[in-house]
């Protein structure tokens, strides 16, 4: 079974461009999540999806970054424009959601590199 | 509000020999989930291991074990039988909610062991 796809893997910008990022879930997996990953630090939660509603995006800064998951599968996470401090590896994850178990295990991918110039 | 605490930066261990990772939770809500993840330096967080808050038992998974104590709200990842390959950053992770599939992680700052051959 193929596990959690995210493209580009690396991506480097200058401040003020736009980028997006894409990420394929589990198949049949109906919750999907952005966490936003700095330095030295844990994954931090940026939107959760179940299938195609946003049902937390309260820690999204909304001013730069959207999110979307037409269909309830695929999704992609744009910042425009991006800024210094958004330099950090942006992690998907899907899960089964309420569909699931109680462990309902979150699987990440490998997550996109973004370095800001 | 939730928040976990992981106290070691980094740790050291020897082939072959046991470890131990600490991690201590704080939630009012007696309902809850812990994880926790190994993230080698390629990136991808790789789950390892869940303990629900009603479960009796502390969790095993093969070299993996969880030693859970409640009252004192820490949830300590033991490795035994190191290998070189265990080498990563391990981060403990709370969902509040032992039925709140769907639920956002909280993760810690995580603890970077070393293996030495």
């Amino acid at each position: 079974e193929a596990g959690v796809v995210q493209s580009p893997r690396y991506k480097i910008i200058e401040k003020k461009q736009p980028v997006a990022f894409w990420c394929n879930p589990i198949s049949g997996h109906n919750t999907l999540y952005w966490y936003l990953q700095n330095l030295g630090q844990g994954p931090e939660l940026l939107i959760r999806y179940e299938n195609e509603e946003a049902v937390d995006d309260s820690q999204l800064p909304k001013d730069r970054f959207s999110a979307e998951r037409l269909k309830g599968v695929d999704s992609t996470l744009k910042i425009q424009p991006a800024e210094l401090g958004d330099s950090a590896v942006y992690l998907c994850a899907s899960s089964l959601g309420l569909a699931g178990t109680p462990t309902d295990t979150q699987y990440f991918g490998p997550g996109t590199r973004l370095t800001v110039l | 509000a939730q928040k976990i605490t992981q106290t070691q930066p980094g740790m050291f261990v020897q082939e072959k020999e046991a470890v131990t990772l600490d991690c201590t939770y704080d939630t009012s809500d007696p309902s809850y989930g812990l994880f926790w993840y190994k993230q080698p330096s390629s990136g991808e967080m790789i789950f390892l291991i869940y303990q629900g808050s009603y479960d009796q038992q502390n969790a095993t998974e093969g070299r993996y074990s969880l030693n859970f104590q409640k009252a004192r709200k820490s949830a300590n990842l033991v490795i035994s039988a190191s290998q070189l390959g265990d080498s990563a950053m391990y981060f403990c992770a709370m969902r509040e909610g032992v039925y709140n599939q769907g639920g956002k992680l909280i993760f810690g700052q995580g603890t970077e062991l070393s293996v030495k051959p």
